[in-house]
This record gives structure tokens, C-alpha cells and sequence, in this order.
């Protein structure tokens, strides 16, 4: 099972400022990498899929690298309402599908 | 417009089964995997079950195989999950969720989520 670990934990920026959260992979996932935002009380949003490819209707200011076992998630110019925890997840080595265990982005 | 409606949770004791439905509108339901992810209270996303769109091919993670059976009707459009011998640690809110091609896709779409909870 490929283990996938978020840094930082939590997050805390000042709108404008960018965001860079980070997901390592236990062994390489090649690009097969999937990034998830979460708000308070609401189901996960896809964000970003095969490591750099955003999903239908996502802002531009949310970009994914990455390949193999190191992966980033870069929110350029943070708004309010990007205040979630964000979640990565691999489809390289499955089953089982696995998730990280998210990193919480707070807005000052 | 395109949505996953789940319902069936609710109150069990440890031992017990219950059933989940996922109810989906707005695309071609048998075009899809399916799956089921689930989510503790407080805790990170799990994947516990997928199913292709014929259902010919079913995958589970290791903690919930020979307990819960996965399974869809395509002909009304919805996705199931059997849960039996539930446990305190089934304990989580269930999302059902749509892969676009394969069952290693990403989640492309998800419901609102159904809470079940597994007390004495």
C-alpha cells in the first residue's frame, strides 16, 4: 500500500500570499496524483488530477507539479474562501486507492 | 445538473448491517465506476469499495472485505453498499463518488455524504 504524507499540517497565511503544501509518496506514483479541496461540513472537490491538470471550473491560481514520489499543491494569491483542508490521493498502486491526511489552510 | 444523493445511514449497534444507496441524476450512471470513500469524525478521507460500470469487476480495501458488498443497478441509477457485522470503527460519514473512466481514476464528483454510526 502506498502511504502518502502532507506537510505542513496546518497552514496559516494572509490573503494574497501563496500557499505551497506538499505530499510524499512511500514509492513513486509517477504523475498518477490527485489533489482534493474540503471545506467545514461539505463533501471534498476535485482540484486537480494527474498531478497537474486542473479540473473543470478551478481557478487558474491553483497549479499542481510534481512527479514520482514528491508532489506540490500552489495556491497563488489566497482568498478567503480558500480556507479547507486539502487532501492528495494516488491511483498509481491500487487497490487500495489512498488518500493523505491533509494539510488545513487557515486565513488570517 | 449532475448529483449524488446518498441515504441509509444512521444509528447501529456493533454487529449489525445496514444498507447505503447513492442516487445519482444529471449523467449516464452506467458509464462510470463508482465507489464509496468514507470519512471518521475528525479523521481523513478512505477509500473503501469501487465498481465498474458493469459491475463485472469489484475492489475493497482490506479493512471492510467480507464485510460490506458493493454493488449498483444500473437501470435506476444507483449505487449500494451492504455493510454487515459493522464495527465502532465503521464509524464515518459514507461519500459515494464518480470516476470518470477507470476504477483508478480520480473523484471527479461526489454526494453530500450519509453518517453512520456504530454504538451500543
Amino acid at each position: 500500500e502506498i502511504v502518502l504524507t502532507q506537510s505542513p499540517a496546518t497552514l496559516s497565511l494572509s490573503p494574497g500570499e501563496r500557499a505551497t503544501l506538499s505530499c510524499r509518496a512511500s514509492q513513486s506514483v509517477s504523475t498518477f496524483l490527485a489533489w482534493y479541496q474540503q471545506k467545514p461540513g461539505q463533501a471534498p472537490r476535485l482540484l486537480i488530477y494527474d498531478a497537474s491538470n486542473r479540473a473543470t471550473g478551478i481557478p487558474a491560481r491553483f497549479s499542481g507539479s510534481g512527479s514520482g514520489t514528491d508532489f506540490t499543491l500552489t495556491i497563488s494569491g489566497l482568498e478567503p474562501e480558500d480556507s479547507a483542508v486539502y487532501y492528495c490521493q494516488q491511483r498509481s498502486n491500487w487497490p487500495p486507492l489512498t488518500f493523505g491526511g491533509g494539510t488545513k489552510v487557515e486565513i488570517k | 445538473e449532475v448529483q449524488l444523493v446518498e441515504s441509509g445511514g444512521g444509528l447501529v449497534q456493533p454487529g449489525g448491517s445496514l444498507r447505503l444507496s447513492c442516487t445519482v441524476s444529471g449523467f449516464t450512471f452506467s458509464n462510470y465506476w463508482m465507489s464509496w470513500v468514507r470519512q471518521a469524525p475528525g479523521k481523513g478521507l478512505e477509500w473503501v469499495a469501487n465498481i465498474k460500470q458493469d459491475a463485472s469487476e469489484k475492489y475493497y480495501v482490506d479493512s471492510v472485505r467480507g464485510r460490506f458488498t458493493i454493488s449498483r443497478d444500473n437501470a435506476k441509477n444507483s449505487l449500494f453498499m451492504q455493510m454487515s457485522s459493522l464495527r465502532a470503527e465503521d464509524t464515518a460519514v459514507y461519500y459515494c463518488a464518480r470516476q470518470p473512466r477507470k476504477g483508478n481514476d480520480a473523484f471527479d464528483i461526489w454526494g453530500q455524504g450519509t453518517m453512520v454510526t456504530v454504538s451500543s
